[in-house]
């Protein structure tokens, strides 16, 4: 089955700055790759997607990359500020299957 | 996106007691439903995967006589967990959609606390 690895599990950062979540997965197959932003105690929110016949996309401060021959998936955050602190996920389906893999969560701290 | 709700959004029992969760799709027929389990600090863990109208099918080591979960309706799945202790205790989290492959939308989540 899909193996889906992140990286870092936690990240601290000063206001301002970028902060970047690396994904790496196993099944080359795998098609579409969600991220999510948890806050303590609420549900996952999708906050960015890409396919796998798309390289790069971009929605205001965040943006993800995808680099299918090296099997891993990026999230950049830009301009980062304090209401961006929360735990973030990447999740991976493999091709052909509706159930996805997350990854273990990155903690992203904000310092103002 | 679509709204889905869930009920109790915290509870706390004692041990060996039974504890139902309710999943609703306020604004969908939801065909296909997801539970999942997180624990503090850690991923989302698949437990199950239901079908309306079917048996669920569990994931490999979650005990489907102690994790009942039922999708008699298709706005409506319950997670009963049966004689609950203190491990048990987690963030129960459902997923909603109309069809295995159509988006899937969480609920808000479940907190359990087993004392």
């Amino acid at each position: 089955g899909e193996n889906v690895e992140q990286h870092p599990s936690t990240l601290s950062v000063q206001e301002g700055d970028s902060a970047v979540i690396k994904c790496t997965y196993s099944d080359s197959a795998s098609n579409y790759f969600p991220w999510y932003k948890q806050e303590l105690g609420k549900r996952p929110q999708l906050i960015i997607d890409i396919r796998s016949n798309v390289g790069e996309k971009k929605d205001q401060r965040i943006a993800v990359t995808l680099n299918k021959t090296a099997k891993h998936f990026s999230l950049h955050i830009t301009e980062t500020q304090p209401e961006d602190s929360a735990v973030y996920f990447c999740a991976a389906y493999g091709g052909g299957s509706y159930i996805p893999t997350f990854g273990r969560g990155t903690s992203l701290i904000v310092h103002p | 996106g679509a709204v889905v709700s869930q009920h109790p959004s915290w509870v706390i029992c004692k041990s060996g007691t039974s504890v139902k969760i309710e999943c609703r799709s306020l604004d969908f027929q939801a065909t296909t439903m997801f539970w999942y389990r997180q624990f503090p600090k850690q991923s989302l863990m698949l437990m199950a995967t239901s079908n309306e109208g079917s048996k669920a099918t569990y994931e490999q080591g979650v005990e489907k006589d102690k994790f009942l979960i039922n999708h008699a309706s298709l706005t409506l799945s319950t997670l009963t967990v049966t004689s609950a202790h203190p491990e048990d205790s987690s963030f129960y989290i459902c997923r909603a959609a109309e069809g295995p492959y159509n988006e899937q939308f969480f609920g808000p989540g479940t907190r359990l606390t087993v004392l």
